[in-house]
């Protein structure tokens, strides 16, 4: 089982360019998160999903938007990038109440 | 929302020795709470989790342990080896819709 899986792994952006981090799980999961994580900072949720078609903000959504056009798929789009979204993203899914998350391997990303 | 903080920030021990690491959380309706394991370079991984119905879980080298009265959990590492090297994360969800807050992390060195 692939689980969760994150693409690309790695990417430098110039500051004002845009992109998009895919995150697909097999899992069945309804609920999907996207996380940064940053030196000392832990894991902090930039939006998440409760279902397919349903978006919503976390605790850092600014600079970034998000769709979930498929169940299995999460997108996490940067529509101009700065310096200070430099950090390591990870993807995550979980059913919905009260259980674990199964976290992605992450894309790390530089804005220079 | 739930506040969930972690103890120590980082932490090293003598290979063969046991390692603690203690979180406090905030909401006392939290009933599930999760310890993820990130090595370097990877996603969180869920290594062991506790619901409130139980007081302690072990699982071979490791055990979570939880005082709800004192709203505090524990994860036990005992017969420490290298390969537990890694930077160790709680988490508690908020009540008000189960999304998990997650500690700031502990990194565990285990000397040789």
């Amino acid at each position: 089982n692939a689980g969760v899986t994150q693409t690309p792994k790695f990417r430098v952006l110039k500051t004002g360019q845009s992109m998009t981090l895919l995150c697909a799980q097999d899992m069945n999961h309804e609920y999907m998160y996207w996380y940064r994580q940053d030196p000392g900072m832990g894991l902090r949720l930039i939006h998440y999903s409760v279902g397919e078609g349903t978006t919503a903000k976390g605790e850092v959504p600014d600079g970034y938007n998000v769709s979930r056009l498929k169940k299995q798929n999460f997108l996490l789009g940067l529509e101009s990038a700065a310096p200070s979204q430099t950090s390591v993203y990870f993807c995550a899914s979980s059913f919905p109440v009260g259980d674990g998350y199964t976290f992605g391997s992450g894309t790390r990303l530089t804005v220079v | 929302g739930e506040n969930v903080e972690q103890h120590p920030s980082t932490l090293s021990v003598q290979e063969g020795d046991s390692a603690v690491i203690k979180c406090t959380y905030s909401d006392s309706a939290s009933n599930y709470f999760p310890w993820y394991k990130q090595e370097l370079g990877k996603g969180p991984q869920l290594i062991i989790d506790i619901r409130s119905n139980v007081g302690e879980k072990k699982d071979q080298r490791i055990a979570v342990t939880l005082n709800k009265t004192a709203k505090h959990f524990s994860l036990h590492i005992t017969e420490t080896q290298p390969e537990d090297s890694a930077v160790y994360f709680c988490a508690a969800p908020r009540s008000n819709d189960y999304k998990l807050s997650f500690g700031a992390g502990t990194t565990v060195t285990v000397r040789a």
